[in-house]
C-alpha cells in the first residue's frame, strides 16, 4: 500500500494568513492526488483533484501543487469558513489511501 | 443535484454482519461515467477506503478488509450496498457512500454518513 504522510498534523492560523499543508507519498504517484476539506460532523468535500485542478465551486484561494511524491495544498488568505481538517488522498493505485489529516485551527 | 443517502442499523453485535445501503437520487447509478464507493472513519480518526463498484458489478476492495467485504449494486433501485461480516469493535465508524469518477480516483459527491457502533 502507498502510505500518505501529512504535515503538520495541526496548524494554528489567523484569518487572512497564508497556510500551506504538505502531503508526501511513500512512492511516486505522478499527479494522482486529491485534497478534501472536512468540517466536524460533516462529510469530506473535494477541493483539488489531479494534484492541482480546482473542483467546480471551490474558491480560488485554494490551490494545489506537486507531483511524484511531494504535494502541497495552499490557502492563500484564510477565511473563517476554512477552519477544518484537510486530507490528501492518492489515486495512483489500489487500495486508495488517505493522509492522516491536518487540522487548521483558529489562532 | 445528485444526492446520496446511507441507511441501515446503527448498532451491530460483534461477530454479526454490518449491512448498509446507499440510495442515489438526482442521477442514475447506471451511468458509465462513475464508480460508487464506501469509505469509513472511526470516531476521531482518519478516512479509510473500503471498496468501490461499477454499475456493471465490477468491484475493487481494500485488501485489509477484502475477506469480509461485499459491495453490490441494484440498478433497478438506484442503490448500492455494503456488507461487512464478522464485525468487531474496531469496525465502529461513520460509514460514507460516495460517487467516484470513471477511474475510481476521487470522490466528488458524498452521503452525510451514518454511525455504526459494534457492541453487544
Amino acid at each position: 500500500d502507498i502510505q500518505m504522510t501529512q504535515s503538520p498534523s495541526s496548524v494554528s492560523a489567523s484569518v487572512g494568513d497564508r497556510v500551506t499543508i504538505t502531503c508526501r507519498a511513500s512512492q511516486g504517484i505522478s499527479s494522482w492526488l486529491a485534497w478534501y476539506q472536512q468540517k466536524p460532523g460533516k462529510a469530506p468535500k473535494l477541493l483539488i483533484y489531479a494534484a492541482s485542478s480546482l473542483q467546480s465551486g471551490v474558491p480560488s484561494r485554494f490551490s494545489g501543487s506537486g507531483s511524484g511524491t511531494d504535494f502541497t495544498l495552499t490557502i492563500s488568505s484564510l477565511q473563517p469558513e476554512d477552519f477544518a481538517t484537510y486530507y490528501c488522498q492518492q489515486a495512483n493505485s489500489f487500495p486508495r489511501t488517505f493522509g492522516g489529516g491536518t487540522k487548521v485551527e483558529i489562532k | 443535484q445528485l444526492q446520496l443517502q446511507e441507511s441501515g442499523p446503527g448498532l451491530v453485535k460483534p461477530s454479526e454482519t454490518l449491512s448498509l445501503t446507499c440510495t442515489v437520487s438526482g442521477g442514475s447509478i447506471s451511468s458509465s461515467s462513475y464508480y460508487w464507493g464506501w469509505i469509513r472513519q472511526p470516531p476521531g480518526k482518519g478516512l479509510e477506503w473500503i471498496g468501490s463498484i461499477y454499475y456493471s458489478g465490477s468491484t475493487y476492495y481494500n485488501p485489509s478488509l477484502k475477506s469480509r467485504v461485499t459491495i453490490s449494486v441494484d440498478t433497478s433501485k438506484n442503490q448500492f450496498s455494503l456488507k461487512l461480516s464478522s464485525v468487531t469493535a474496531a469496525d465502529t465508524a461513520v460509514y460514507y457512500c460516495a460517487r467516484q469518477d470513471d477511474m475510481a480516483t476521487t470522490y466528488d459527491y458524498w452521503g452525510q454518513g451514518t454511525l455504526v457502533t459494534v457492541s453487544s
